[in-house]
C-alpha cells in the first residue's frame, strides 16, 4: 500500500516568515497526527485529528501553529510567524482505528530550517 | 496526560551482546505500547508492540516486557547486530492519543 506522503521535503525560511506543511495520510486512516521532532529528540504530538476532527491540541503552540484536515483526508499544518526554535523535522502519521488503539505509520517529514 | 520517560538516552554495544531499554509511563489507562526504530534521516518504523493483557512478547531477536503494576516496560535487543544501530523509541498510548519517550541512541560496534 502506498505510505503517508508529506511535502516539502525540506524548508529553509526566515523567522517571521509563515510556512505550510502538506500530508496525505494512507487511504482508509481514520486518525492523523502531526509531531514536530526537534533533533536528538523524541518526537512531540503537536495535534492529533479523527477523522476531520480534533483529539488532541494541547501541545500546539496556537499563537502561531495552526492545523486542518479538511474532509477527514488531506491535512496542512502552518507556522505564522515562524521562531527559529521552530527548526525540526515535522512529522506525519496516520493509523487505522481499530479497537481504540492505533499504530502509527510515519512520512517521511518535512524538515524546516528558520534562519 | 500520559508522560512517557526513557533510559538510556545513549547505548552502545559490542555485536553480539545484548541492549535493554527501559520505559516509564505515568497513565495507568495507557493500554499499548509501541517501539519505534528511527535510522539516521529515515521515518520511525514500528518494530514492535504489545498491549496491556500481554506480559511478554517475542519477535526473532527482539523481546518487550511490561509490567503494569509498576508502570515500565523495556526492550530487549539480543544478538545485536551493526545493522541494529539506530534511535529508538517507545511510546504509551492511552486511547486515542500517543506519548513518545525522547529516544534511546543505539551503537553496536563491530
Amino acid at each position: 500500500e502506498a505510505g503517508v506522503a508529506q511535502s516539502p521535503r525540506y524548508k529553509i525560511i526566515e523567522k517571521r516568515q509563515s510556512v505550510a506543511f502538506w500530508c496525505n495520510p494512507i487511504s482508509g486512516h481514520a486518525t492523523l497526527y502531526w509531531y514536530q521532532q526537534i533533533l536528538g529528540q523524541g518526537p512531540k504530538l503537536l495535534i492529533q485529528f479523527q477523522n476531520n476532527g480534533v483529539v488532541d491540541d494541547s501541545q500546539l503552540p496556537k499563537d502561531r501553529f495552526s492545523a486542518e484536515r479538511l474532509k477527514g483526508v488531506d491535512s496542512t499544518l502552518k507556522i505564522q510567524p515562524a521562531k527559529l526554535e521552530d527548526s525540526a523535522v515535522y512529522l506525519c502519521a496516520s493509523g487505522p482505528l481499530v479497537g481504540g488503539n492505533t499504530e502509527a505509520f510515519f512520512g517521511q517529514g518535512t524538515r524546516l530550517t528558520v534562519v | 496526560g500520559e508522560n512517557v520517560e526513557q533510559h538510556p538516552s545513549t547505548l552502545s554495544v559490542q555485536e553480539g551482546d545484548s541492549a535493554v531499554i527501559k520505559c516509564t509511563y505515568s497513565d495507568s489507562a495507557s493500554n499499548y505500547f509501541p517501539w519505534y526504530k528511527q535510522e539516521l534521516g529515515k521515518r520511525p518504523q514500528l518494530i514492535i508492540d504489545i498491549r496491556s493483557n500481554v506480559g511478554e512478547k517475542k519477535d526473532q531477536r527482539i523481546a518487550v516486557t511490561l509490567n503494569k503494576t509498576a508502570k515500565h516496560f523495556s526492550l530487549h535487543i539480543t544478538e545485536t547486530q551493526p545493522e541494529d544501530s539506530a534511535v529508538y523509541f517507545c511510546a504509551a498510548s492511552s486511547p486515542p492519543v500517543i506519548r513518545f519517550g525522547a529516544g534511546t541512541r543505539l551503537t553496536v560496534k563491530p
